[in-house]
């Protein structure tokens, strides 16, 4: 079974520059995650899909990012314009069943750094 | 207050130490629990469900104690593969549940 996959996996871009990630989650898993995971802390969630409707994004910060689910499978989370604090992993996740941990699967990240 | 607590570490223990990592939540709605591990950039991948009664496998223990909003983590017989940083989540109910992750306690093995 294919795992979550996400691109790119590196990303560098100056302050004030935009940036956007893709995820592709497991075949048939309805919920889409994403996290933000800066250094030394743990995954924080940004917004949380259920198929392509929004479940939670109360800790995204939407005057710079956003992100979409169209067609209820694959994601794209944006930054505009992004500032150095959001330098950090940017982890996506899926699950069959919604908020139901044992069968969350993380993709491998986008380590994005921002100068 | 951060909702799960944990100490950051590092644990430098030798190989074949017995080492326990403790997590505290504060939320009483709080109902699943779970230990995930995280190797040095990679992304985390669960270890173990968590439940009151306890549960094993095999150099791995863990317990909750809901009284005191307390989870904790034993490994005995550590060894070198065991190094990473060890993730306390817990499941917040609501209108839908919610995952919530503690920052992370790192262990280093060490020969």
């Amino acid at each position: 079974e294919a795992g979550v996959a996400q691109s790119p996996r590196y990303k560098i871009i100056e302050k004030r520059q935009s940036v956007a990630f893709w995820c592709n989650p497991i075949s048939g898993h309805a919920t889409l995650y994403w996290y933000q995971q800066i250094l030394g802390q743990g995954p924080k969630l940004l917004i949380q899909f259920q198929n392509n409707g929004v479940v939670d994004d109360s800790q995204l910060p939407k005057d710079r990012f956003s992100a979409e689910r169209l067609k209820g499978v694959d994601s794209t989370l944006k930054i505009q314009p992004a500032k150095l604090e959001d330098s950090a992993v940017y982890l996506c996740a899926s699950s069959q069943r919604q908020g139901i941990s044992r069968w969350l699967y993380f993709g491998p990240g986008t380590r994005l750094t921002v100068t | 207050r951060k909702e799960v607590e944990q100490d950051p570490g590092p644990f430098n223990v030798p190989e074949g130490a017995t080492v326990a990592f403790n997590c505290t939540y504060s939320n009483s709605a709080s109902q699943s629990f779970f230990w995930y591990r995280q190797d040095c950039r990679k992304e985390p991948k669960l270890l173990m469900s968590v439940y009151s009664s306890g549960n094993e496998d095999g150099r791995f223990t863990a317990q909750l104690n809901r009284a005191s909003q307390y989870i904790s983590l034993l490994i005995r017989d550590s060894k070198l593969s065991d190094s990473a940083t060890y993730l306390c989540v817990v499941i917040v109910s609501g209108g839908y549940n919610k995952l919530i992750f503690g920052a992370g306690t790192r262990l280093a093995v060490h020969p």
